[in-house]
C-alpha cells in the first residue's frame, strides 16, 4: 500500500520562528487533515482540507496556522510564530473519501521540539 | 465531542482475551479503530458503519451498538504484536470532515 510521506522526520526550532511541515499524499485521495500528538496524549484534530479550501478546524487551528497544497500534490502545514506548547507530533492523514466511511491513512509524522 | 475510552490500561498474558470499550454522548454514524505503537503513526485497523454491525480482522474484532452509542474491540488470543495504544474515532452526520479521537487506551501483552 503506498505511504503517505513526511518531512521532516524531527523538527527542532526556536520559539518565535517559522515552521514549515510537508506531506505528500497519495495521489488519488481527496480529503486531507493534520493532526497533532503532545507526547503521552491523544490524537487532536487541527484542520481538514478539500478540494484546495480548509473544510473544517478545530479551536486549536488558530491564526497562527495555516495549510497550503502549493503545487497540487505537497500539503504543508505552517506554524508562524512557534510557541513551547506547540512541541508535539504532527501527523498528515488522508482518505478517499468523508471520514465516516473511509479510513484515515497517516503519514510517520514530524516530531516538533520547541525550544 | 471527544468519545470516551475504557479501560485506559490493560496488561494481560499471551493468549488471553481483552475488551476496550469506547462510548459518546453524541449520536454516532460510524466508528473507526485504529492502532498505535510506540512512536509510530496510528494504523487504521477498521470501521464499523452501521448499528449491530461487527468486523473482523485477524483475532480482532469490533462491535457498534448504535442505540447505545458505544463501540468495543475484541481481541481473542492476544500476540506480543497486539501491544500498543487503541483508538476509537467518531466522525459525525455522514458527511464528517473531522475524526475525533478517544484518550486511548494502552495495551501490554507480557510472553
Amino acid at each position: 500500500e503506498p505511504e503517505v510521506t513526511q518531512t521532516p522526520s524531527h523538527q527542532v526550532t526556536q520559539m518565535g520562528q517559522e515552521v514549515i511541515l510537508r506531506c505528500v499524499p497519495i495521489s488519488n485521495h481527496l480529503y486531507f487533515y493534520w493532526y497533532r500528538q503532545i507526547l503521552g496524549q491523544k490524537v487532536e484534530f487541527l484542520v481538514s482540507f478539500y478540494n484546495n479550501e480548509i473544510s473544517e478546524k478545530s479551536e486549536i487551528f488558530d491564526d497562527q496556522f495555516s495549510v497550503e497544497r502549493p503545487d497540487g500534490s505537497n500539503f504543508t502545514l505552517k506554524i508562524r510564530s512557534t510557541k513551547l506548547e506547540d512541541s508535539a507530533m504532527y501527523f498528515c492523514a488522508e482518505s478517499g473519501g468523508v471520514v465516516d466511511n473511509s479510513p484515515l491513512h497517516f503519514g510517520n509524522g514530524t516530531r516538533l521540539t520547541v525550544t | 465531542q471527544q468519545p470516551v475510552q475504557s479501560p485506559q490500561a490493560v496488561i494481560l498474558r499471551e493468549g488471553e482475551d481483552a475488551v476496550i470499550n469506547c462510548s459518546s454522548s453524541k449520536a454516532l454514524y460510524s466508528v473507526h479503530w485504529y492502532r498505535q505503537k510506540h512512536g509510530e503513526a496510528p494504523v487504521f485497523l477498521m470501521i464499523l458503519l452501521k448499528g449491530g454491525e461487527q468486523k473482523g480482522h485477524d483475532k480482532i474484532s469490533a462491535s457498534f451498538n448504535e442505540k447505545k452509542q458505544q463501540s468495543s474491540l475484541y481481541l481473542t488470543a492476544s500476540q506480543l504484536s497486539y501491544s500498543g495504544t487503541y483508538f476509537c474515532g467518531t466522525g459525525g452526520t455522514g458527511s464528517a470532515r473531522q475524526l475525533t479521537f478517544g484518550s486511548g487506551t494502552q495495551l501490554t501483552v507480557l510472553p
